[in-house]
């Protein structure tokens, strides 16, 4: 069965680096997003991409966030200055019909802050 | 802004006792409710989609109904493999984008064997 495969599974920084978590979403969906939980906290939406551009951003994704599809299979997301609050579960989530509802979610990066 | 509570936070059944899990949301033009399942440590997995009050989807043991207000994830006969939590999402039409999907924070359904 296709799957959404994320990596690092876990990632320790220190405040202030430069962090990148990569996805592969499955080959034939067009619609990809990025969402995170804070341990303990609800999922909560950051970004949707679709035909090489952001569609959609939450106010969390601010300038310190940015999201890329270097080549037809990763999509990626980089955290240029990461700060505690950053510490979370980052899911990435791809779609094929286009419905935001309907994802399929990877297993998620686990980022710590210190 | 877009609401989605979920009760109860937490639930203990033994198996083979059916019970049902509460949604309610507050949103402007719902597009559509998601329920989801989490298994700890793991991304959410698609369950259902639902558009319309009234509208029903089954799945194996479960069923998630729709109103206006509310959505209901009934479990009938669980087993220990249902043991997990359960998310509830909404799509709202004229709030916050097309694209973003708002989560509850979910119940916790532990099953008894």
């Amino acid at each position: 069965e296709p799957e959404v495969t994320q990596t690092p599974s876990h990632q320790v920084t220190q405040m202030g680096q430069e962090v990148i978590l990569r996805c592969v979403p499955i080959s034939n969906h067009l619609y990809f997003y990025w969402y995170r939980q804070i341990l303990g906290q609800k999922v909560e939406f950051l970004v949707s991409f679709y035909n090489n551009e952001i569609s959609e951003k939450s106010e969390i994704f601010d300038d310190q966030f940015s999201v890329e599809r270097p080549d037809g299979s990763n999509f990626t997301l980089k955290i240029r200055s990461t700060k505690l609050e950053d510490s979370a579960m980052y899911f990435c989530a791809s779609s094929l019909s286009g419905s935001p509802g309907e994802l399929f979610f990877g297993e998620g990066s686990r980022l710590t802050v210190l | 802004e877009d609401q989605v509570t979920q009760s109860p936070e937490a639930l203990r059944l033994q198996e083979g006792e059916s019970s049902s899990l509460n949604c309610s949301y507050t949103v402007s033009g719902l597009r559509g409710l998601f329920w989801y399942r989490q298994d700890p440590g793991k991304g959410p997995e698609f369950l259902f989609t639902l558009y319309s009050a009234g509208e029903e989807k089954e799945k194996e043991r479960l069923k998630a109904t729709l109103t206006k207000k509310e959505s209901f994830l009934h479990i009938t006969a669980p087993k220990p493999e249902d043991s997990a939590t359960y998310l509830c999402a909404v799509q709202a039409g004229n709030s916050g984008g097309y694209q973003k999907v708002t989560f509850g924070t979910g119940t916790k359904l532990q099953v008894i064997p």
